[in-house]
């Protein structure tokens, strides 16, 4: 069975801090792995990763996919209050077009 | 933002009602997607299409029905209301080429009382 796991499930930071959220994933046909970030209304698209190694950067944000241990990470340097949110990972399969979902990581950052 | 706008944006029905969500895209893509959101749950997939009258079950289908008579709306429904139906419910589009990201809506608040 297809599956998405994100650790933590929480995570309480200072503002400054620098975080790492995980995401592994056991998924036949893998195409691509996705990140969202989620403030009480819809996802919104942050990163989309489809080769090892390459980092993608927005800002304070990047994240990296490693396709031969199946995992990929979101950092976030110098967090600051308006980054606390959910952040989903997702990975879309080949042919099958529907994401697969982990269950998200709640970031709250306190100033 | 992107052409996709989801109605209503909240519901209270009754057990046992049937129920019409309504995702209407601009966009002209083919592939279009219903998800509920849970706590605990994340978002999980009820349906999803990739065409006019082309339409697939996901991993949490029972209970719902869904149609698409046009390119740019996709309907969910609800038969018979149950509790258990009390989410969140997202609508998602995707484009044609390989490198399209996933766009969602801004979700419909369903309560089932």
């Amino acid at each position: 069975e297809d599956k998405v796991v994100q650790s933590p499930l929480s995570l309480v930071v200072h503002e400054g801090d620098t975080v790492t959220l995980n995401c592994s994933y056991e998924v036949t046909n893998f195409r691509s792995l996705l990140w969202y970030k989620q403030e009480k209304k819809a996802p919104t698209f942050l990163f989309m990763l489809t080769s090892s190694g390459i980092e993608k950067k927005s800002g304070r944000l990047s994240s990296i996919l490693d396709k031969k241990e199946l995992f990929s990470i979101l950092n976030i340097t110098a967090t600051q209050t308006g980054d606390s949110a959910v952040y989903l990972c997702a990975v879309a399969r080949q042919a099958g077009t529907a994401l697969i979902f982990g269950k998200g990581t709640t970031l709250s950052v306190s100033s | 933002d992107a052409g996709i706008t989801q109605s209503p944006r909240h519901k209270v029905t009754e057990t046992g009602t049937p129920v019409t969500l309504r995702c209407h895209q601009t966009e002209n893509h083919r592939y279009m997607y219903w998800y509920r959101q849970d706590p605990g749950h994340g978002l999980r997939l009820i349906h999803y299409s990739y065409g006019v009258k082309d339409t697939d079950k996901g991993e949490v289908s029972d209970g719902y029905s869904v149609s698409r008579s046009k390119t740019e709306d996709f309907l969910l429904t609800l038969e018979s209301a149950t509790s258990s139906q009390t989410s969140v419910y997202f609508c998602a589009i995707r484009g044609d080429r390989e490198g399209d990201g996933y766009t969602f809506g801004s979700g419909t608040r369903l309560t089932v009382v």
